[in-house]
Formats: structure tokens, sequence, C-alpha cells
């Protein structure tokens, strides 16, 4: 079964609201969380890492402010798209990392498709 | 991050013929994934070769990796319509689950 649980698997929203993206690790604590975006067409590229207890690290060119991350517990860790505009019409995906095991695949929520209009 | 390469960025064939599609990464790894996304939903995760590993199979699939030239390839033999989909490469960099991920072939498999 999933080991990772992300909600919503889509959501419709209107330009300036906000949106929350959830993402649980169900079998296992995660400190760390990797969050992707993909663009319509593109490849998945690493926005962000959320942190449990410290600041998240965003990629560069990733606006802070703009999308807000919460390392709330040691199973969930959240991603707020604040002000939304159709620009941040994206696909996005957590992936917490295998504490101990480097050399395994890596675990992924089912996504998120986010589309502002 | 900087992404890697993939060629070809489309590929065609029909069922029954193999399909090879290469990966280019910039980092050190420890190893190398392929993903397998069908229609912009979630990620499949279809095989790994570790850093010290040259070839790999699973099924119909095979992938190579030339840690001297930055470098992997992944074949699926007598493909299927089912083939059909998007296909990553993901290079899982020194910091453990980080991955960054090629630029992505898209495969059409014609029945």
């Amino acid at each position: 079964g999933a080991v990772v649980s992300q909600h919503p698997s889509w959501v419709i929203c209107k330009s300036g609201t906000s949106v929350k993206i959830e993402c649980r690790s169900l079998d296992f604590q995660a400190t760390t969380m990797f969050w992707y975006r993909q663009f319509p067409k593109q490849s998945l590229m690493l926005m962000a890492t959320s942190n449990e207890g410290s600041k998240a690290t965003y990629e560069q060119g990733v606006e802070k402010d703009k999308f807000l991350i919460n390392h709330a517990s040691l199973t969930l860790s959240t991603l707020t798209v604040t002000s939304a505009h159709p620009e941040d019409s994206s696909f996005y995906i957590c992936s917490p990392p295998r504490g101990g095991q480097v050399n395994t695949e890596a675990f992924f929520g089912q996504g998120t498709r986010l589309t502002v209009v | 991050s900087q992404q890697g390469e993939e060629d070809p960025q489309a590929l065609s064939i029909q069922e029954g013929e193999n399909a090879t599609m290469n990966c280019s990464y910039k980092t050190s790894i420890n190893n190398l994934q392929w993903y397998r996304q069908n229609s912009g939903r979630g990620l499949v995760h279809l095989i790994l070769i570790r850093s010290n590993e040259r070839e790999k199979h699973s099924g119909r699939l095979r992938v190579t990796l030339d840690t001297s030239k930055k470098s992997s390839s992944l074949l699926i033999t007598a493909s299927r319509a089912a083939d059909t989909a998007s296909y990553f490469c993901a290079a899982g960099e020194t910091s453990y689950g980080k991955l960054t991920f090629g630029q992505g072939t898209i495969l059409t498999v014609h029945p």
C-alpha cells in the first residue's frame, strides 16, 4: 500500500486565493520532505525541502513568501500556495527521503494538480 | 538544481519494437533511477541502478550506467501499447532521497 499520502489530488481555485497541499508519511517518520513541481509538458524540479523543527530551504528562483512550507510533525508536511495565479498552475508532488536507506527507490505522494483560473 | 538531458525528447514506435532512451546527468550520484509517468499523473518507479553497477535487468527493462560519461540508458524490449508514457531518469545525489530529474522522453507505442 501507499506509504505517502498527498491531498488533494487535484484542485481548482480562483486567482488570489490560497491552496494548501498536505503530504503525510504513513509508515515512517520523515524529518525531511522534498517538494517538486512539474509544469505542463515539462519535467519535475525540486522546489524546496522542508525540515521538521526548522525552516524550509528553497531552490533558486522559488519565492519563499509565495510557497509556504510547514513541517508540523514527523509525519506531516504542508505546502501552501498563497495568492495563487494562473502561472502557478502545475503538478506538485512530495517525496520523503527514507532515512538510512540511500540506494532505494524514492517514495512519492500521488501528486496534486493545481489549476488556477 | 540543474537537470540532466534526455534524448530523444519523443519516440514513436510500433508494438513489438524496442525503445531506447538516453539520459545524461551532471552531478556525482549514488544511484540513477528511472520512472514512468502516465499523462501527468503520479510517478511509477521502474528500476534503480547503483553507481557501482554497470547494467541491470528487470523484466523487459534493461538499464546501463556509465559514470565516466555521466550517462544512462533505458531499453524497453518488445514494447506494448501500455508502455505509452513519459519516462524520466532521476539522479540520486549524495544527499539521500534528493533526485534531479532529466527532461524526460515521451514514448508512444502504436498498436
